[in-house]
């Protein structure tokens, strides 16, 4: 049973903190996304990529985020400095993309961020 | 810019109920998915529905794209509290990037 898996579950830090988040997609999905979900503004798209090239980062802070794809089955996120704003969870998902497919995605588990 | 505007935001209803759930928007979507999601999890795709009018039955959950594929509706017959949870339409827009469009979700509740 294919999954994204994601880690850590959770993570507490402090404000100012270097936060790093994994993300194994599943085998043979080109596309992978990041995505924020908080109460007041639900899922947000961060950052995607396709065959491990950033196709669109514009949902992310860029002046303390970063999404890497170091290879086929590592996607990372980081952010440096954290800020108390940033706490959330943060999810990723995969999904195979071709001509005429459906763009269907299918998610991790979740990282839960807490800043202090 | 796609929106997708989901209604009602929060339903609280008796076991045995029947509810549905609105996915609505301007724009003509290529294919649109509901998602559930439980708490501490990640969402879980339910259905797809690429055809204008389709309708897709799962169990007790019938959902319906709209004739011109702007809106979807999903209805669940004799709720369960296994029901319980948020529920996400989201849409595919016809460039094909991969990206959806997510609704700001429906939060269910289903009382024994």
């Amino acid at each position: 049973d294919a999954r994204v898996t994601q880690t850590p579950r959770d993570k507490v830090t402090e404000m100012g903190q270097e936060v790093t988040m994994r993300c194994q997609p599943i085998l043979g999905h080109n596309t992978v996304f990041w995505y924020r979900q908080t109460m007041m503004q639900g899922l947000e798209l961060l950052a995607y990529f396709r065959n491990r090239a950033p196709l669109d980062d514009s949902g992310m802070p860029k002046d303390r985020f970063s999404a890497e794809m170091p290879d086929a089955t590592l996607a990372t996120l980081k952010i440096q400095p954290s800020e108390p704003r940033d706490s959330a969870v943060y999810f990723c998902a995969s999904g195979l993309v071709q001509a005429a497919g459906t763009n269907e995605q299918f998610f991790g588990p979740g990282t839960r961020l807490t800043v202090l | 810019t796609q929106l997708l505007e989901q209604s009602p935001q929060f339903l609280s209803i008796q076991e045995g109920e029947n509810l549905t759930v609105y996915c609505n928007s301007s724009s003509v979507f290529s294919s649109l998915q509901w998602y559930r999601q439980e708490p501490g999890e990640g969402p879980v795709l339910l259905v797809t529905v690429v055809t204008g009018g389709e309708v897709k039955k799962l169990k007790r959950l019938t959902f319906q794209f709209g004739d011109a594929r702007k809106d979807s509706s999903l209805h669940i017959t004799a709720a369960q509290p296994g029901d319980t949870g948020l529920y996400l339409c989201a849409g595919a827009g016809s460039s094909n990037t991969g990206k959806l469009i997510f609704g700001q979700g429906t939060t269910l509740q289903v009382k024994p």
